[in-house]
C-alpha cells in the first residue's frame, strides 16, 4: 500500500523568510514520480516540480528547491525569500510508473501556507 | 499554447439529476485524468482516458463516467446526484510525464 503524508496542516511565515514543505511518502515501489502542485485561491493546480525516485540529486530551480532523503522518504520543498504571492495550498503527489499503464496521482492532504506582508 | 480549458466553471443541480462537465486539453496532450475534490476527502482520482480509451480508474462509483473523443476532448458524467457529489472537478492533461491542470467545475448539488 502506499501512504502520502503532508504533516503539516498549516503554515505561516512572514515575507522573505525561506519555508520548507515536508511529504513523505512511504511505499514498497522504486520506481515512482513525485510532483509538487501549488492551488492558490482560484483553484488552478499549478504545477511546480518533478522529481524522479532513482534521482537523489537535489535540484534548485529559482526560488524552488527540493531535498530528498531516501532513508525516510521524505520529499521536502523549500521556497526561498518568500513572497506574498505564494500563499496557497501546497500539494505532493507521488506517482508510480507502471510498464505500458499509467496510474492516477495521489494527492497528500496538502499544506496552506500563509505569507504575511 | 493555450491552456486545459474546463466548462462550465460553476453549476448548481439538485438531487437525483445528471451532469456532465468538459475538458479540452492543450494541443498535442493526448492524456486526460479526472480529478475531485473534497473538503473532506481532498483530491482524488477518478479516471484516465488515452486515445479515447479508459486506462486506468479511481475507486468512485458507476454513476461517475466518462469518455474521449477523437480529438481528445473528454467528457465526465454524474448520474442520479447526491449531495456529496459537491466538489471541484479538475481535468488534468499530460504529455509523457507532465500534468497540467485546468482550472475546475465547481458543482454544487442542492
Amino acid at each position: 500500500a502506499q501512504k502520502v503524508t503532508q504533516a503539516q496542516t498549516e503554515i505561516s511565515v512572514v515575507e522573505k523568510e525561506d519555508v520548507t514543505l515536508d511529504c513523505v511518502y512511504e511505499t514498497r515501489d522504486t520506481t515512482y514520480y513525485l510532483f509538487w502542485y501549488k492551488q492558490p485561491p482560484s483553484g488552478e493546480l499549478v504545477f511546480l516540480i518533478r522529481r524522479n525516485s532513482f534521482d537523489e540529486q537535489n535540484e534548485i530551480s529559482g526560488r524552488y528547491s527540493w531535498n530528498f532523503q531516501k532513508s525516510t522518504s521524505s520529499f521536502n520543498f523549500t521556497i526561498t525569500a518568500s513572497q506574498v504571492v505564494d500563499s496557497a495550498v501546497y500539494f505532493c503527489a507521488p506517482r508510480v510508473r507502471s510498464g505500458g499503464g499509467a496510474d492516477g496521482l495521489t494527492f497528500g492532504k496538502g499544506t496552506h501556507l500563509i505569507i504575511q506582508p | 499554447k493555450a491552456g486545459v480549458t474546463q466548462t462550465p466553471r460553476y453549476l448548481i443541480k439538485t438531487r437525483g439529476q445528471q451532469v456532465t462537465l468538459s475538458c479540452s486539453p492543450i494541443s498535442g496532450h493526448r492524456s486526460v485524468s479526472w480529478y475531485q475534490q473534497t473538503p473532506g476527502q481532498g483530491l482524488q482520482f477518478l479516471f484516465e482516458y488515452f486515445s479515447e480509451t479508459q486506462r486506468n480508474k479511481g475507486n468512485f462509483p458507476g454513476r461517475f463516467s466518462g469518455r474521449q473523443f477523437s480529438n481528445s476532448r473528454s467528457e465526465m458524467n454524474v448520474s442520479t446526484l447526491e449531495l456529496g457529489d459537491s466538489a471541484l472537478y479538475l481535468c488534468a492533461s499530460s504529455l509523457d510525464r507532465e500534468r497540467h491542470f485546468g482550472p475546475g467545475t465547481r458543482l454544487l448539488v442542492l
